[in-house]
């Protein structure tokens, strides 16, 4: 079956910019995440949803990143006054349900460029 | 204070050897997993293994096993029979009690080399 999505792959854009990325957990999938990946650094957390809400969003950097779910899938990290510190990648897991956290599937990533 | 540290950068061992990479991690929770990813260059992240912290014995996937020594806060995860297509950076990461995110170190870049 599919796997996690991410659409782009890349995205290049300018300070100050709003930017969408969007991800596509794998079906049936109720809890999702997403992580930040900078150069050379671990995965870092940002969002958690488990169905439609966000249930830890303790990892959002501040208030220019939002993110949401509103059907329960496809989920969108939208970033504000994008600001060249933003550049990194932007991955995303799906999981059965907050219980398989040993069994988090991560998608390709979408490589974020704030010029 | 970091939640989990990995201490090699970079390691190179010839194909075919056993590897060990090294990971110590920080909690006062009880209840918490292990977990090794590996991410290609192509990016994605995979995960190889899990320990939970009252699991009794400890974890092993195949050619990898997860050295769980709990009283020294250590998860290593040793590779047996290393392949060129271990080439990688490694993760190791913990889930602490009822969170749901994972916090991730900072990798270990691993070349086998031919």
């Amino acid at each position: 079956g599919a796997g996690v999505s991410q659409t782009p792959s890349n995205k290049v854009t300018e300070k100050g910019k709003y930017v969408e990325l969007r991800c596509d957990p794998i079906s049936g999938h109720t809890a999702l995440y997403w992580y930040r990946q900078s150069l050379g650094q671990g995965p870092e957390f940002l969002i958690y949803f488990q169905g439609t809400g966000a249930a830890d969003d303790s990892g959002l950097p501040n208030d220019r990143f939002f993110a949401v779910r509103p059907e329960g899938s496809v989920s969108t990290l939208k970033i504000q006054r994008t600001e060249r510190g933003d550049s990194a990648v932007y991955l995303c897991a799906s999981s059965l349900n907050r219980y398989s956290y040993n069994e988090q599937f991560f998608g390709p990533g979408t490589r974020l460029t704030v010029l | 204070a970091q939640k989990i540290t990995q201490t090699q950068p970079g390691m190179f061992v010839q194909e075919k050897e056993a590897v060990t990479l090294d990971c110590t991690y920080d909690t006062s929770d009880p209840s918490y997993g292990l977990f090794w990813y590996k991410q290609p260059s192509s990016g994605e992240m995979i995960f190889l293994i899990y320990q939970g912290s009252y699991d009794q014995q400890n974890a092993t996937e195949g050619r990898y096993s997860l050295n769980f020594q709990k009283a020294r806060k250590s998860a290593n995860l040793v590779i047996s029979a290393s392949q060129l297509g271990d080439s990688a950076m490694y993760f190791c990461a913990m889930r602490e009690g009822g969170d749901d995110k994972i916090i991730f170190g900072k990798g270990t870049r691993l070349h086998i080399l031919p």
